[in-house]
């Protein structure tokens, strides 16, 4: 039981260059989350998928798209980075059902670096 | 209006103190919170969750919820060094099912010997 993985753990990017986020989780969670983390902003909420097949924007979409490609896996994609999108990414997955003992787990992070 | 709301601190214990972590949230129709632990450089971790109005105990943690003034806080009993961390509380939005988990901007917490 791995809980929630993310890869790449670090990487850097030049301005225009495209890469995808990975994150998958074993625990048969509903729901799944991106976030970006930067100094003094809390986590800011990129896209979530309130379960399988569906996504929805968060407070920070623009930039970036994801796919639910089946119940673990959650990917966020970069098109065209920007060096604001420099930031540390969280993955996030939630029993999501509402009004019960909810367990979440957050994957260690991608720090990412766009020059 | 931001719709999870956090003193960002820093918020200073003396070791052995009461800490109190405060966090008021917008949506009248949420129903799920969360209060989470962050040390530098580390994931966020979940220490506490709590869906009705009063108190939850958790060992030193107490949370406490009040619906009608939007409002949940995290009470830190016997405050040690190894505390010291941003607290992070979290709301799921709405009372749709549709699990927004939205974050405040965290408090951060320092416990003094």
């Amino acid at each position: 039981n791995a809980g929630v993985t993310q890869t790449p753990k670090f990487q850097v990017l030049k301005t225009g260059q495209s890469m995808t986020l990975q994150c998958a989780q074993d625990m048969n969670h509903n729901s799944m989350y991106w976030y970006r983390q930067d100094p003094g902003m809390g986590l800011r909420l990129i896209y979530y998928s309130a379960s399988e097949g569906t996504t929805d924007k968060g407070e920070v979409p623009n930039g970036y798209n994801v796919s639910r490609l089946n119940k673990r896996e959650f990917s966020l994609r970069l098109e065209s980075a920007a060096p604001s999108q420099t930031s540390v990414y969280f993955c996030a997955s939630l029993t999501g059902t509402v009004r019960s003992t909810d367990t979440q787990y957050f994957g260690p992070g991608t720090r990412l670096t766009v020059l | 209006q931001k719709e999870v709301e956090q003193n960002s601190g820093p918020l200073s214990v003396p070791e052995g103190a009461i800490a109190s972590l405060n966090c008021t949230y917008s949506d009248r129709g949420s129903q799920s919170f969360f209060w989470y632990r962050q040390y530098s450089g580390k994931s966020p971790e979940l220490i506490m969750s709590i869906y009705s109005n009063g108190d939850k105990e958790d060992g030193r943690f107490t949370a406490q919820l009040n619906k009608a003034s939007q409002y949940v806080s995290l009470l830190i009993r016997d405050s040690q060094p190894s505390d010291s961390a941003t607290y992070l509380c979290a709301v799921i939005v709405g009372a749709g099912g549709g699990n927004k988990l939205t974050f405040g901007t965290g408090t951060q917490l320092k416990v003094e010997l």
